[in-house]
């Protein structure tokens, strides 16, 4: 199936630990992103990945670090989990042709207790 | 500033139309998507509007006036299944960047 799939899609942590959410899109794409949503509904982008190379970076803090080994992929990785950090992670692709709009995973629920 | 204003809920009755009203405010707008997301699902793409005017697509249609920073979704001969958050986001600047909502949560009632 041509998709965006994210792992896992659920997490439960405890504050304190690290943990790392993949994603994979095989609809040959250029660009990747990774979005917050929270308990509020309100989806806010985080970073996005031209062809490897980090083109938004929004104010988030350091602890969150995205990597891209290459166009068909990019991970988050979240160092020090805070209580504030469960939300629901959506990772999107979209086309060069923005008529096609973003295509999104499944999302990983990530609480922190 | 970048801004996005929707209703929050919105109650219509199945067979009916309802039509779904977004403003915004951002300098160097390209373009206007509507998104649908089911309950515990991810977004899913329903139109992108670049132009002035009404884009029809089945049952839902999407409207968009650039210079009064407004647009609106609407939806036709409204199923259960329509029953769902409605996300307004506005694309601005380079690299796609992609700005939303909060979305409207509609329900539809028999």
């Amino acid at each position: 199936d041509t998709a965006v799939s994210q792992t896992p899609k659920y997490l439960v942590t405890q504050m304190g630990n690290d943990k790392s959410i993949k994603c994979e899109q095989n609809l040959g794409h250029d660009t990747m992103y990774w979005y917050k949503q929270d308990s509020k509904k309100f989806l806010k982008i985080m970073f996005s990945y031209n062809n490897k190379e980090l083109i938004i970076n929004e104010t988030v803090p350091n602890r969150f670090s995205p990597k891209s080994p290459d166009k068909a992929h990019l991970n988050l990785h979240i160092n020090s989990l805070e209580l504030g950090d469960s939300a629901v992670y959506f990772c999107a692709s979209s086309h060069a042709d923005r008529g096609y709009g973003y295509t999104f995973g499944s999302g990983t629920r990530l609480t922190v207790v | 500033g970048q801004n996005i204003d929707q209703p929050t809920e919105m109650t219509a009755t199945e067979g009916a139309i309802v039509q779904i009203n977004c403003t915004y405010q951002t300098s160097g707008f390209n373009g206007l998507f509507w998104y649908q997301q089911h309950a515990g699902e991810a977004p899913t793409f329903l139109s992108y509007n670049v132009l002035d005017g009404l884009e029809e697509k089945g049952r839902f249609s999407s409207f968009l006036s650039r210079s009064k920073g407004y647009s609106y979704l609407l939806l036709k001969e409204l199923q259960m299944k329509d029953s769902a958050s409605y996300l307004c986001a506005f694309y601005s600047g380079g690299y796609q960047k992609v700005t939303f909502g909060t979305g409207t949560k509609l329900q539809v009632i028999p």
